[in-house]
């Protein structure tokens, strides 16, 4: 299918290690975005990329948190030293950019540290 | 203030009943309002776009109140497929055009035969 793909689906770590999300973002689509939803919450705001530079970053939770998206297409989002409460789903969503246009989202990672 | 608030729910509904919530914003400087439908497990996916003149997409009817800062949702004739959380979603505004969005809690709807 055409649609954001998101790998891996399920991601168990040890507290303290490194992860490494990965995001597929639908071709064409200049605007890429992060978020994090865990159990009863609406998705929350990680950072919002248009082409290769992350225009809004303000929603990362402090320094372990970091993305990147070096061609403008696939995005990392990269946590060191992993914590329990990091523990979520983590969402990544793509647009064609513009105001009102669509984000669609893919299936997301499960991240379970323990 | 929370940058966007919704009441969580549950609401209950009878099938074949009208309900409508409600979503305030703080951002006045906010462009673009939406409508997505998350259910149990899945990815949110959009409902509607909400204009300020208003818009109807079938049994949804969505409005924008810019004085107020609210936005709502109306869903007539109410179906059991039609239970599911709906995410009230705005425009960070960041500043240069398009950007981030920002995400209400959700407001759960459960619609009981």
């Amino acid at each position: 299918g055409a649609g954001v793909s998101q790998t891996p689906s399920n991601k168990v770590t040890e507290k303290g290690k490194y992860v490494e999300l990965r995001c597929d973002p639908i071709s064409g689509h200049t605007a890429l975005y992060w978020y994090r939803q865990s159990l009863g919450q609406g998705p929350e705001f990680l950072i919002y990329f248009q082409g290769t530079g992350a225009a809004d970053d303000s929603g990362l939770p402090n320094d372990r948190f970091f993305a990147v998206r070096p061609e403008g297409s696939v995005s990392t989002l990269k946590i060191q030293r992993t914590e329990r409460g990091d523990s979520a789903v983590y969402l990544c969503a793509s647009s064609l950019g513009g105001p009102n246009t669509e984000a669609f989202f893919g299936q997301g990672t499960r991240l379970t540290v323990v | 203030r929370k940058e966007v608030e919704q009441d969580p729910g549950p609401f209950n509904v009878p099938e074949g009943a009208t309900v409508a919530f409600n979503c305030t914003y703080s951002n006045s400087a906010s462009q673009s309002f939406f409508w997505y439908r998350q259910d149990c497990r899945k990815e949110p996916k959009l409902l509607m776009s909400v204009y300020s003149s208003g818009n109807e997409d079938g049994r949804f009817t969505a409005q924008l109140n810019r004085a107020s800062q609210y936005i709502s949702l109306l869903i007539r004739d109410s179906k059991l497929s039609d239970s599911a959380t709906y995410l009230c979603v705005v425009n960070r505004n960041s500043g240069g055009g398009a950007d981030g969005l920002t995400f209400g809690k959700g407001t759960h709807l459960i619609i009981q035969p």
